[in-house]
């Protein structure tokens, strides 16, 4: 199984740099997707890590560290529009069926 | 591309009452799923296809059958339904299992209440 562990929320100011931490444990370990989901919508893609190090994506960079299990998501010039959820799925075993926690929902205030 | 459709966005039950909730996607995508959301929770898997023909079960089967009989078309039956099965139920789909990168694509989501 997986056990996938994030912050449940954190808050932010408009206009600043969030950083949102996520630690994993799991068998078989391939790669570790960061989606975002806005309340009453669908999940989104943001970005995949299959390699240590850092991916960078515009406003959004994520990061990964394989030997810690560790990832973080890094959002920067943070907008109103960010308040969401950002899920941590890592992708595990043969088989790839991502497993989707609740995330951690951020509230960006003025 | 249209992406992943589902249909309808919202549908009321009585316990007891069957249906179907459609999906479909338009990217030939090998792999399609089908996930339910209650308020404050994550996304949990309730049946999986890697292919025309082959379904699985996921983490929450009971109480719903799949069947995949063409590459784009994805339905979820509910057999009887009940109140516990009151969600928001996403259907999702990606290229394939068998490479890494398999990001997945989500339709707009069912919002599901049973009376």
């Amino acid at each position: 199984g997986q056990n996938i562990d994030q912050p449940t929320e954190m808050t932010a100011t408009e206009g600043a740099i969030v950083q949102i931490n996520c630690t994993y444990q799991t068998s078989g370990f391939n790669g570790l997707f960061w989606y975002q989901q806005h309340a009453g919508e669908a999940p989104t893609f943001l970005s995949y890590n299959v390699l240590d190090g850092l991916e960078e994506k515009g406003r959004f960079s994520s990061f990964l560290s394989r030997s810690k299990g560790y990832s973080y998501l890094l959002l920067k010039e943070l907008q109103m529009k960010d308040s969401a959820s950002y899920l941590c799925v890592p992708s595990s075993g043969g088989s790839y069926i991502p497993t989707f926690g609740r995330g951690t929902s951020l509230i960006v205030h003025p | 591309n249209a992406g992943v459709t589902q249909t309808p966005k919202f549908q009321v039950l009585k316990t007891g009452q069957s249906m179907t909730l459609q999906c479909a996607q338009d990217m030939n995508h090998e792999y399609m799923s089908w996930y339910r959301q209650d308020p404050g929770m994550g996304l949990r898997l309730i049946h999986y296809s890697v292919g025309a023909g082959i379904t699985d079960q996921g983490e929450v089967p009971n109480g719903y059958n799949v069947s995949r009989s063409t590459t784009e078309d994805f339905p979820l039956r509910l057999l009887s339904a009940a109140p516990s099965q009151t969600s928001v139920y996403f259907c999702a789909s990606s290229y394939s299992l068998r490479e890494g990168r398999n990001e997945q694509f989500f339709g707009p989501g069912t919002r599901l209440t049973v009376l």
